[in-house]
């Protein structure tokens, strides 16, 4: 009964260097969906993927931030030279079409000391 | 720019009566709108759906109405349950993309 998995569940970096954010999509689910969600705040779509494919970035920090979704394993969301502000959830959503529901990981914690 | 709102960040109810969760939005292109629940630490959790196509759609206790001359939609639980004491989040998108936009939830607490 795997869901979508997500690891780590939470992640600790010191300003200044590299956080990677993984995503495995249930299966059978090849389209998947990053999602934000700073301290206070709602949720706010950063990437949509496909395999081998960014469908939509429109969410995505100019700078800094990258997404892949590999043909083999799992969805990485990089977050290079990091900043106190982005420390936040960082939750993964996949759905077996773009016109079905997305179900959702339980997200990555993101802490920046 | 809020294009999904809920007004009520709380709402309490007793054991065993409705709840109505309410979500405007502001955005006549969303097609498509969803409502989710969310404990702490979790991810969201699907809950049920509805297309702009239809006016109803039910799932055992739960009941999405939409209203688009209102562009209003609302999400009744009955009967409420302890168990159903969540976040819930409204969320709607549009076209092929999907890209969901979101509300920012409404907290429900069930009382025994």
């Amino acid at each position: 009964n795997a869901g979508v998995m997500q690891n780590p569940r939470h992640l600790v970096r010191r300003r200044g260097q590299e956080a990677r954010l993984r995503c495995s999509p249930m299966k059978g689910h090849s389209h998947v969906y990053w999602y934000r969600q700073l301290p206070e705040e709602g949720l706010k779509f950063m990437v949509y993927l496909q395999k081998e494919n960014i469908i939509d970035e429109s969410g995505m920090p100019k700078e800094r931030f990258s997404a892949e979704f590999p043909k083999e394993g799992p969805s990485i969301l990089r977050i290079q030279q990091v900043v106190r502000g982005d420390s936040a959830a960082y939750f993964c959503a996949s759905s077996m079409g773009s016109n079905q529901p997305q179900h959702f990981g339980d997200g990555t914690r993101l802490s920046i000391l | 720019d809020q294009q999904v709102k809920q007004n009520s960040p709380s709402l309490s109810v007793q054991e065993g009566r409705i709840s109505i969760l309410n979500c405007d939005y502001t955005n006549s292109m969303f097609d498509y709108f969803l409502w989710y629940k969310k404990y702490p630490a979790e991810g969201p959790t699907f809950l049920i759906s509805i297309s702009s196509i239809k006016d109803k759609n039910e799932d055992g206790r739960f009941t999405v109405f939409l209203n688009k001359s209102a562009k209003h939609l609302s999400l009744h639980i009955v009967p409420s349950q302890p168990g159903d004491s969540a976040v819930y989040f409204c969320a709607a998108t549009r076209g092929n993309n999907r890209k969901l936009i979101w509300g920012l939830g409404t907290s429900l607490a069930v009382n025994p």
